[in-house]
């Protein structure tokens, strides 16, 4: 079965730093680029970042440029975000997806339940 | 960036009866070279991920109902759930992968009547 399981989010302070992970597993991690995409409480899906399948090319959103790196272990089939200076309109349930194909950008047909990140002081 | 305006933002519609929903991007998401576009349809029910039931703007992913189907090409797209059904309760959004960034519509609330 493919399966994306998010952990990672917590509480934090406005300036904080935060790590979430993504555990993927049931596909051929290599061979597709993952992505995340944040929903804040009540609102509609953003885009945040992409790495490629073989993890040599990233992408973020404008609104995290700068702050977020994301990373993958295709040895642990794990995807991470960093999450740096954060701020309180980074506040949402942070989702990790697989891409149907190896494009970039791409539709995305597997996702994680997400894990909620919280910034706030 | 794209931008994805869906329409409506809510909708009621009567069990067994048709829901429409539409989408417009900014540009067209249509790729001339392999003519496809690159328009998907997700389904998000309360407290759940978003589930993807249609790609390249007219493709059922697997094990979606057929009830489900989309269409349009370009800038216009629809979603059209040809008999509502109790489990279609959900909020619906549009999303184009044609450039990055990858953008989403606001989505549509859809109720039963």
């Amino acid at each position: 079965e493919v399966q994306l399981l998010e952990s990672g989010g917590d509480f934090v302070q406005p300036g904080g730093s935060l790590r979430l992970s993504c555990a993927a597993s049931g596909f051929t991690f290599s061979s597709y680029a993952m992505y995340w995409v944040r929903q804040a409480p009540g609102k509609g899906l953003e885009w945040v970042a992409t790495i490629s399948g073989r993890g040599g090319s990233t992408y973020y959103g404008d609104s995290v440029k700068g702050r977020f790196t994301i990373s993958r272990d295709s040895f642990q089939n794990m995807v991470y975000l960093q999450m740096n200076t954060l701020r309180g309109e980074d506040t949402a349930l942070y989702y990790c997806a697989k891409s149907v194909r190896d494009l970039i950008p791409d539709a995305f047909d597997v996702w994680g339940q997400g894990t909620m990140v919280t910034v706030s002081s | 960036d794209i931008v994805m305006t869906q329409s409506p933002d809510s909708l009621a519609v009567s069990l067994g009866e048709r829901a429409t929903i539409n989408c417009k991007s900014s540009q067209s998401v249509l790729y001339s070279s392999n003519n496809k576009n690159y328009l998907a349809w997700y389904q998000q029910k309360p407290g759940q991920p978003p589930k993807l039931l249609i790609y390249w703007a007219s493709m059922r992913e697997s094990g979606v109902p057929d009830r489900f189907s989309g269409s349009g090409s370009g800038t216009d797209f629809t979603l059209t759930i040809s008999s509502l059904q109790a489990e279609d309760v959900a909020v619906y959004y549009c999303q184009q992968y044609y450039r990055t960034p990858a953008t989403f519509g606001q989505g549509t609330k859809l109720e039963i009547k």
